[in-house]
């Protein structure tokens, strides 16, 4: 069975700081693919980014980069310059191709970014 | 291109009555997704298609919920008899292969409410 855990509820960063939420998983595939979704208070889901679990690179879009360590099987979003639009719930996800092209969602973390 | 659509984007009714929710995914995505999120139990996957083939049904609550995917272009989710317990966000998603990853793109969701 597949597993993500998130531990942070909720976490606070200065405005233009650099900020790290935490995702680990669990699954005994070997194959699989990592995600990370931002919920801003409007509701909407939106697709930030992924990571395959044989890409050999970190996965980097704009001002997000995940830290991947495949052996701890850790998947932490890095947020850097922190923008107040970045308040919101983020989820970190993972596909694997035993379940087919379902998602296991974490329970979320709460970035609030303080002026 | 236009995201996934979904409608209504609010719907209130009476518990006893029945509820059908709409959901376009985007063209050319074979997956279709229905998930619910409420605040007690996160963001749950009810149900997904593949190819207007229903996969996996196993998160779908009970018998008073069904969903529907008659072609590439729509699918339905309806709650019949509606309860108070059902009242929460209801998110559909779509993915497609092309890219490898398989990321979801998320429709704005319904927010239900049953009284």
């Amino acid at each position: 069975a597949q597993k993500i855990t998130q531990t942070q509820p909720g976490m606070f960063v200065q405005e233009k700081e650099a900020v790290t939420l935490d995702c680990t998983y669990d699954t005994s595939d070997q194959s699989y693919g990592l995600f990370w979704y931002k919920q801003p208070s409007s509701g909407e889901m939106i697709f930030l980014i992924y990571q395959g679990s044989y890409d050999e690179q970190n996965a980097t879009e704009g001002r997000y980069s995940l830290n991947f360590q495949k052996a701890r099987k850790s998947a932490n979003l890095v947020i850097s310059a922190s923008q107040l639009g970045d308040s919101a719930m983020y989820f970190c996800a993972m596909r694997t191709n035993n379940a087919g092209n379902m998602l296991t969602f974490g329970g979320g973390t709460r970035l609030m970014v303080k002026p | 291109d236009a995201g996934v659509i979904q409608s209504p984007r609010h719907e209130v009714t009476e518990m006893g009555q029945e509820v059908t929710l709409r959901c376009k995914p985007i063209s050319g995505h074979n997956s279709l997704f229905w998930y619910r999120q409420t605040m007690m139990r996160g963001l749950e996957l009810l149900i997904y298609f593949n190819n207007n083939v229903p996969i996996d049904d196993s998160g779908m609550p009970e018998d008073r919920f069904s969903a529907k995917m008659p072609n590439a272009s729509f699918s339905t989710l309806k709650i019949q008899p509606s309860e108070p317990r059902d009242s929460a966000v209801y998110f559909c998603a779509s993915s497609s292969g092309i890219t490898g990853s398989y990321e979801q793109y998320f429709g704005p969701g319904t927010r239900l409410t049953v009284t």
